[in-house]
């Protein structure tokens, strides 16, 4: 049962355009929503997280977008670079999870060409 | 450097056989996960300890085990294994068990079965 949906699963935009991600949760019991950005070869790497109390984060060029009631979130990727070409996932935590351990999207490859 | 450690970084072992990983989480870190990072299936939770403790378990297979010492290393032994078990394996870290806290990802472990 994939409780965390993330889509596209790959995504190629233009340097200087915007890139987003989404995904969607079934399990409501879900109260912290962070990003991973993982480069080949490397570990997943905390990006940007939000819980479900904002409806919006920003750091930098990221922003997380957060709709409760649609059980949805977003990450934005502003002025996008070739830098951040690398797999990004989404997850989710929270006890009614049954796990203290983080529930992932699919991920998304995303290529930015200069 | 996220401060994870996990040895080996590459292991090609044949099927049947038993191998196991090692982790060093971050100094201070009291939790300690175990993921699986595989083409088809993503990056899948394994386990978790905290403090030496088993915590949450996710979809752990009964040939994987794992454990916590009291200098808060960890350790995965995975047994009999199969060719789909080839996967990178990822040790994470955060310093409390609750939702919220950041979780470190070491750079993972490259099992080879052949």
């Amino acid at each position: 049962q994939q409780q965390v949906k993330q889509s596209p699963q790959s995504l190629i935009v233009q340097k200087g355009g915007i890139s987003i991600i989404n995904c969607a949760y079934e399990n409501t019991a879900f109260d912290y929503f962070p990003w991973y950005q993982q480069f080949p070869g490397k570990g997943p790497a905390l990006l940007i997280a939000i819980r479900p109390d904002v409806s919006e984060k920003k750091e930098g060029r990221f922003t997380i977008s957060f709709n409760k009631s649609a059980k949805q979130f977003s990450l934005h990727i502003m002025d996008s670079q070739p830098g951040d070409s690398a797999t990004y996932f989404c997850a989710a935590r929270g006890r009614g999870g049954g796990a203290d351990g983080l529930t992932f999207g699919k991920g998304t490859h995303l290529i930015i060409q200069p | 450097d996220s401060g994870v450690t996990q040895t080996p970084k590459h292991l090609i072992t044949a099927t049947g056989q038993r191998v196991t990983l090692r982790c060093s989480p971050r100094s201070g870190d009291l939790s300690v996960y175990w993921y699986q990072q595989s083409l088809d299936q993503g990056l899948q939770f394994l386990i978790q300890y905290y403090n030496g403790e088993e915590r949450a378990k996710g979809n752990i297979l009964e040939r994987f085990s794992a454990q916590q010492f009291p200098d808060l290393h960890s350790e995965l032994n995975l047994s009999s294994l199969e060719l789909g078990d080839s996967a990178l394996y990822f040790c994470a870290s955060s310093a409390w068990g609750t939702s919220g806290n950041t979780i470190y990802f070491g750079e993972g472990s490259w099992l080879t079965v052949v």
